[in-house]
């Protein structure tokens, strides 16, 4: 069982450039997140995914689009990247948003914006 | 949203129990306590999780004090591979959705 892959492992990117990360699961959960973490800070939630179709946003949604078209596949999207979007990027899934379900991480994507 | 504060480092002597403090004094009533811990920049891993009851599992044990403004979680035999970052969150469930905050955390340094 994989659990949720993460493409790429990392990049580095031009700033204005326009970037999608992949985000995949095979547990076939309902919710899905993805989470940035800055050096030496926490994870800060950026959208969210009830289930597919529906998508909501987190702490600091501004610069960042989702989507989620079925259960497996949380793509994020950044329209045009600036250097502040500098970070590791993690997504994670649960069974579902409400209820007491455990979030399962994937092992990130390191982007830089230059 | 309810805020977790822990300290910054801890440190352990392998074999022996690490206990992580975390304080959640604005917690609600129906606000459950997670732990999660990410060692050297992996994906998070979750640990354990309770309301109000003492929870144990094969990884830890979770203490939740009577007035639920504070917890520990303990590690009974640390080892090397236990060195992370702990976090501690309050689940914060408006509307039922279970976003998580991630603080800053603890970093526990496991010493041989």
């Amino acid at each position: 069982i994989a659990g949720i892959t993460q493409a790429p492992t990392s990049q580095i990117l031009a700033a204005g450039r326009r970037m999608t990360l992949r985000c995949t699961q095979d547990m076939r959960h309902n919710a899905m997140y993805w989470y940035r973490q800055d050096l030496g800070l926490g994870l800060r939630l950026i959208h969210y995914s009830n289930t597919a179709g529906t998508t909501g946003k987190g702490e600091v949604p501004d610069g960042y689009s989702v989507s989620r078209a079925n259960t497996d596949d949380f793509p994020l999207t950044l329209a045009s990247a600036v250097p502040s979007q500098t970070s590791v990027y993690f997504c994670a899934s649960s069974e579902s948003l409400a209820g007491v379900y455990e979030q399962y991480f994937g092992p990130g994507t390191r982007l830089t914006v230059t | 949203d309810a805020k977790t504060t822990q300290p910054p480092s801890m440190d352990c002597a392998e074999g022996r129990a690490a206990n992580l403090p975390c304080n959640h004094s604005t917690i609600s009533g129906n606000e459950y306590v997670y732990w999660y811990r990410q060692i050297h920049s992996q994906g998070p891993q979750y640990i354990i999780h309770g309301l109000k009851n003492n929870e144990t599992n094969e990884m830890a044990s979770l203490i939740i004090t009577e007035d639920r403004k504070s917890s520990t979680l303990i590690l009974p035999h640390a080892t090397l591979r236990d060195t992370a970052v702990y976090y501690c969150i309050v689940r914060v469930a408006p509307n039922n959705f279970n976003k998580f905050y991630f603080g800053s955390g603890t970093k526990l340094n496991v010493k041989p």
